[in-house]
């Protein structure tokens, strides 16, 4: 069984630039969601998606989207980069949005300078 | 929407004691409880869960207990070992894994 894997593990980007952050769900699972972990604080749901449409979003503005692909890996595409949001960017997968515990990656932990 | 509060957000006990972690939480929809922890540098794991239907759960040194008419939930940690440090998150949710909303964490630190 795989698991949960993140791609890149760190990257420095410049206020203003875009950005895209990869991850790879577990064996078997079908619902992925991305979280933002800034500094000393709990995740905070962007969104998830399950069989490649958006299934809940959180309070993020409309540069953060993303993509679910038919093997179930899915992109996270920050456009307009802000300095805030810099933070750990951790994807989760489960088999499914409704049961079944949630797995997570290792995480991107991304810098905007 | 959901709100979890979390309390204390650091906490430090003799090797052996119990640690208590507690939740409020205040979307009454909410039915999903897991509790996650995190070691330095490392991601979030389940640790253990509870859904509304119950009102405890225990798994060996650690049990969460619910009490859903007050919106509050608790992480508690028996005969505490140095491998218990870690930062612990609460979180609470309506559909299992999705729109999960996570306590601010507490830093649990055993002393040997």
């Amino acid at each position: 069984e795989t698991g949960v894997t993140q791609s890149p593990t760190h990257l420095i980007k410049t206020r203003g630039q875009q950005v895209t952050l990869r991850c790879s769900s577990q064996s078997g699972h079908n619902t992925v969601s991305w979280y933002q972990q800034a500094l000393g604080q709990g995740p905070q749901f962007i969104f998830q998606y399950y069989r490649e449409e958006e299934n809940g979003r959180g309070n993020f503005p409309p540069r953060f989207s993303g993509l679910q692909f038919p093997n179930y890996s899915s992109e996270l595409n920050v456009n307009a980069l802000e300095l805030d949001d810099s933070a750990l960017y951790l994807c989760a997968s489960s088999p499914n949005p409704r049961e079944g515990e949630q797995y997570f990656g290792p995480g991107t932990r991304l810098t905007v300078t | 929407g959901e709100n979890v509060e979390q309390h204390p957000s650091t906490l430090s006990v003799q090797e052996g004691d119990s640690a208590v972690i507690k939740c409020t939480y205040s979307d009454s929809a909410s039915n999903y409880f897991p509790w996650y922890k995190q070691e330095l540098g490392k991601r979030p794991q389940l640790i253990i869960d509870i859904r509304s239907n119950v009102g405890e759960k225990k798994d060996q040194r650690i049990a969460v207990t619910l009490n859903k008419t007050a919106k509050h939930f608790s992480l508690h940690i028996t005969e505490t070992q140095p491998e218990d440090s870690a930062v612990y998150f609460c979180a609470a949710s309506v559909y299992n894994n999705n729109d999960m909303r996570f306590g601010a964490g507490t830093r649990l630190t055993v002393k040997p």
